[in-house]
């Protein structure tokens, strides 16, 4: 099974800050790579899919990038609405295994 | 809208069972594989089964293979969770999610339901 380890495990930033967050992938996966955003009490809502596109209505301060094994997720201007977890998840093959989550405080 | 809208969580004893329910609605339900992702309190998201549209292809995560059951109902635009020999381990808010193929012919998991929660305790 394709194990996914985000660094960091959480994140103290700021409003305005540049935040980077992580994934590594335990074998290549191609791009096969997505991220989500989860508040609490909600579902998770996907921000980045194939490791780069955008995901339509996501605001474009979020960008990911990374093919293989290294993947990241750059939030440009960190605005109040985005403190929250942030997951990364292969789709290359199933299991489709989640990152541990990073939390954005 | 699109939606999904789980049910059927609940209490259950350890050893117990349970089915959960997840009702989709403003799209086509048969074009799309369907997943369940669970989450228990304070922790993670776990994958824990996915199955294809026509049925054909159906996988699930190690810690529930042999215990759970996937299925759907393609008229009925329904998902389905057949949950047994239920363990304190499994409690947790479990999700459905579709699975949309984007172009590199992968997935992700684009629309997902609010969860309904599932508490194995004596």
């Amino acid at each position: 099974d394709i194990q996914m380890t985000q660094s960091p495990s959480s994140l103290s930033a700021s409003v305005g800050d540049r935040v980077t967050i992580t994934c590594r992938a335990t074998q290549p996966i191609d791009t096969f790579l997505n991220w989500y955003q989860q508040k609490p009490g909600q579902a998770p809502k996907v921000l980045i899919y194939s490791a780069s596109s955008l995901q339509r209505g996501v605001p474009p301060r979020f960008s990911g990038s990374g093919s293989g094994t290294d993947f990241t997720l750059t939030i440009s201007s960190l605005q109040p609405d985005d403190f929250a977890t942030y997951y990364c998840q292969q789709s290359y093959s199933p299991p489709y295994t989640f990152g541990q989550g990073t939390n954005l405080e | 809208d699109v939606q999904l809208v789980e049910s059927g969580g609940g209490l259950v004893k350890p050893g117990g069972s349970l089915r959960l329910s997840c009702a989709a609605s403003a799209f086509t339900f048969s074009d799309y594989t369907m997943t369940w992702v669970r989450q228990a309190p304070g922790k993670g998201l776990e994958w824990v089964s996915s199955i294809s549209t026509s049925s054909g292809y159906i996988y699930y995560a190690d810690s529930v293979k042999g215990r759970f059951t996937i299925s759907r109902d393609n008229a009925k635009r329904s998902l389905y969770l057949q949950m047994s020999s239920l363990r304190a381990e499994d409690t947790a808010k479990y999700y459905c999610a579709r699975m949309r193929i984007v172009p590199s012919g992968t997935g992700v998991f684009d629309i997902w339901g609010q969860g309904t929660m599932v508490t194995v305790s004596s």
